[in-house]
């Protein structure tokens, strides 16, 4: 019965490498986001996205780019991990035309070394 | 872009009392204003919520005032039980795109 599901839940790798971090509702949402939570817990947009638009922050470095297999995923991909990298990553969706209500994903730690 | 300052960063309140966090926004076009509650290594969940069309809203212990004249929205939380001690964020929207505050960390003390 879970509602927004992240995998893995920690993920441990070396600077240079290339990650997946994968995420699905199941609430029939129609928008999707991931967000950055530093080690000063500061919750940062990195990604919002539906069916018709995709809005990037502008302060997210383009080695972090989100894929949508279909409307109840969005991936996020990392390429060439750096130190500062290393933070909580959170998706979460939203059903935007009805509510702005956000259901969180339990987070996905990732270390970088 | 839009700007989200939260005050205080920390707070620490005797169990019973009321704890008040606030926030301003500086995107008139903002419209949707959550709270979110995030337990020591969960994730974060919405406690309440208030539009722009609306000065207040309660829900049991919770409340939420806005002024959109000033820019500024508060939560207040009273009768504060140890189960409150948690970070709580204030977020500001237009439809697509959240803007976070900087997060409270409130410590009810028992």
């Amino acid at each position: 019965d879970t509602a927004v599901s992240q995998t893995p839940k920690y993920l441990v790798t070396q600077m240079g490498n290339d990650k997946s971090i994968k995420c699905e509702q199941n609430l029939g949402h129609d928008t999707m986001y991931w967000y950055k939570q530093d080690s000063k817990k500061f919750l940062k947009i990195m990604f919002s996205y539906n069916n018709k638009e995709l809005i990037i922050n502008e302060t997210v470095p383009n080695r972090f780019s989100p894929k949508s297999p279909d409307k109840a995923h969005l991936n996020l991909h990392i390429n060439s991990l750096e130190l500062g990298d290393s933070a909580v990553y959170f998706c979460a969706s939203s059903h935007g035309t009805v509510s702005y209500e956000q259901y969180f994903g339990p987070g996905t730690r990732l270390t970088v070394t | 872009g839009e700007n989200v300052e939260q005050h205080p960063s920390t707070l620490s309140v005797q169990e019973g009392d009321s704890a008040v966090i606030k926030c301003t926004y500086s995107d008139s076009a903002s419209n949707y204003f959550p709270w979110y509650k995030q337990e020591l290594g969960k994730r974060p969940q919405l406690i309440i919520d208030i539009r722009s069309n609306v000065g207040e809203k309660k829900d049991q212990r919770i409340a939420v005032t806005l002024n959109k004249t000033a820019k500024h929205f508060s939560l207040h939380i009273t009768e504060t039980q140890p189960e409150d001690s948690a970070v709580y964020f204030c977020a500001a929207s237009t439809g697509n795109q959240f803007y976070f505050g900087t997060g409270t960390s409130l410590t009810v003390i028992p």
